[in-house]
């Protein structure tokens, strides 16, 4: 089974570009999560989505920012006009169920990271 | 907003030694998580608590739940080089009265470094 997959892994942009981080979810997931880890901090959260729908973007910065998992094809994390506090690690969870997270058998599983650097 | 303090934030010991960290909130979780990340990769589950008190065991590692779900441990015993990575915990709290939507609130984590 493969696991979460992002990419891409690292990314580049200059201030005022667009990033897009893709992620496909294990297979047979439904619900997939972004959180964002930023240089000596702990990883928040940012959006839950489910297939065509945002569930929870309470995470998400009112500007910019914006996430999408359509019927078919990744979810998709999307920047416009990067600044360099931009610049991150963001990783990208899924599960198959809307409530992993209640007893030990059922987890989310997270991808490996897109690492963005704005320069 | 609920909130994990993680300590020590950074722990140096030499292989062989027992070391405990700790994860504590003011708020009382469903249920706590612990990860393992190392440089470059995902956090990694370890396991996950959901009663108060419990204690579980994978190999040298223990966990404990606090009784009244607001705070952890995670000892280790006999580290070893291997064991290095930055270990975090997450807590998880129920959002809605529905019980369908559930997020995860990390602690920012202990950098552990065993040397050989």
């Amino acid at each position: 089974n493969a696991g979460v997959m992002q990419n891409p892994r690292h990314l580049v942009r200059r201030r005022g570009q667009e990033a897009r981080l893709r992620c496909s979810p294990m297979k047979g997931h439904s619900h997939v999560y972004w959180y964002r880890q930023l240089p000596e901090e702990g990883l928040k959260f940012m959006v839950y989505l489910q297939k065509e729908n945002i569930i929870d973007e309470s995470g998400m910065p009112k500007e910019r920012f914006s996430a999408e998992f359509p019927k078919e094809g990744p979810s998709i994390l999307r920047i416009q006009q990067v600044v360099r506090g931009d610049s991150a690690a963001y990783f990208c969870a899924s599960s198959p169920r809307a409530d992993p997270l209640l007893s030990p058998g059922n987890t989310i599983y997270f991808g490996e990271g897109s690492w963005l650097t704005v320069v | 907003t609920q909130l994990l303090e993680q300590s020590p934030q950074f722990l140096s010991i030499q292989e062989g030694e027992n070391l405990t960290v700790y994860c504590n909130s003011s708020s009382v979780f469903s249920s706590l998580q612990w990860y393992r990340q190392e440089p470059g990769e995902g956090p990694v589950l370890l396991v996950t608590v959901v009663t108060g008190g419990e204690v579980k065991k994978l190999k040298r590692l223990t966990f404990q739940f606090g009784d009244a779900r607001k705070d952890s441990s995670l000892h280790i015993t006999a580290a070893q080089p291997g064991d290095t990575g930055l270990y975090l915990c997450a807590g998880v709290w129920l959002q809605n009265s529905g019980g369908s939507n559930y997020k995860l609130t990390f602690g920012k984590g202990t950098l552990l470094t065993v040397n050989p």
